[in-house]
């Protein structure tokens, strides 16, 4: 499947740089948020999740920060390589099937 | 494992026709989906499953049908094709205690003229 495209908010950055997206979220009542990655041509792919009782949550070379004040979360991505160039969703959720994915940021690695 | 295996990757249709999208996973999986991807908007969730024999309408289910007779498969059917329903279709499954994180299938990119 082709990525969601035309309008896409883009980061670019060189290799080795630090990336961070970010992610404005709607619902106050959303207990549950997930960052998925989507590179061309596939499906979304889970990257790391974040309960409301963190601020904050670290991966393999990803954190994701939550500010619930400000209904705010990021995905950093330290030392950013060509394969890390996709687009990347926020979804946030408050149950069961009740997922609601961001419109994606793309990220543009040169090397 | 092959994971979520969605069939056809691409198919053009014309208005009215029905067609059958495939969607198998080898996960042992309960719960199955079916999302949307249109231009500038995030994922939308058409039907979804909590195990063989339930389904449940998600937020944009009409002109859609959904059966699982198995645990492995859960098809979704155009009833009648429209132009409105040219969208990239991904279906997805997760397991009992991590319901929202989602395993994609690669997708089906419909178009119907």
């Amino acid at each position: 499947g082709e990525n969601v495209g035309l309008h896409l908010p883009t980061l670019s950055v060189q290799e080795g740089d630090n990336s961070i997206i970010n992610c404005a979220y709607s619902n106050s009542a959303s207990d549950y948020f997930i960052w998925y990655k989507q590179e061309s041509g596939k499906g979304p792919q889970f990257i790391i999740d974040i309960r409301s009782n963190m601020d904050k949550r670290q991966g393999q070379r990803v954190t994701v920060l939550l500010n619930k004040t400000v209904k705010h979360l990021s995905l950093q991505i330290a030392a950013t390589q060509p394969g890390d160039s996709a687009v990347y969703f926020c979804a946030e959720s408050t149950g069961f099937q009740k997922l609601v994915f961001g419109t994606g940021t793309r990220l543009l690695v040169s090397p | 494992n092959a994971g979520v295996t969605q069939t056809p990757k691409f198919q053009v249709l014309k208005t009215g026709q029905s067609m059958t999208l495939q969607c198998a996973q080898d996960m042992n999986h309960e719960y199955m989906s079916w999302y949307r991807q249109d231009p500038g908007m995030g994922l939308r969730l058409i039907h979804y499953s909590v195990g063989a024999g339930i389904t449940d309408q998600g937020e944009v289910p009409n002109g859609y049908n959904v059966s699982r007779s198995t645990t492995e498969d859960f098809p979704l059917r155009l009833l009648s094709a429209a132009p409105s329903q040219t969208s990239v279709y991904f279906c997805a499954s997760s397991y009992r205690g991590g319901e929202e994180k989602l395993f994609f299938g690669s997708g089906t990119q419909l178009s119907v003229l």
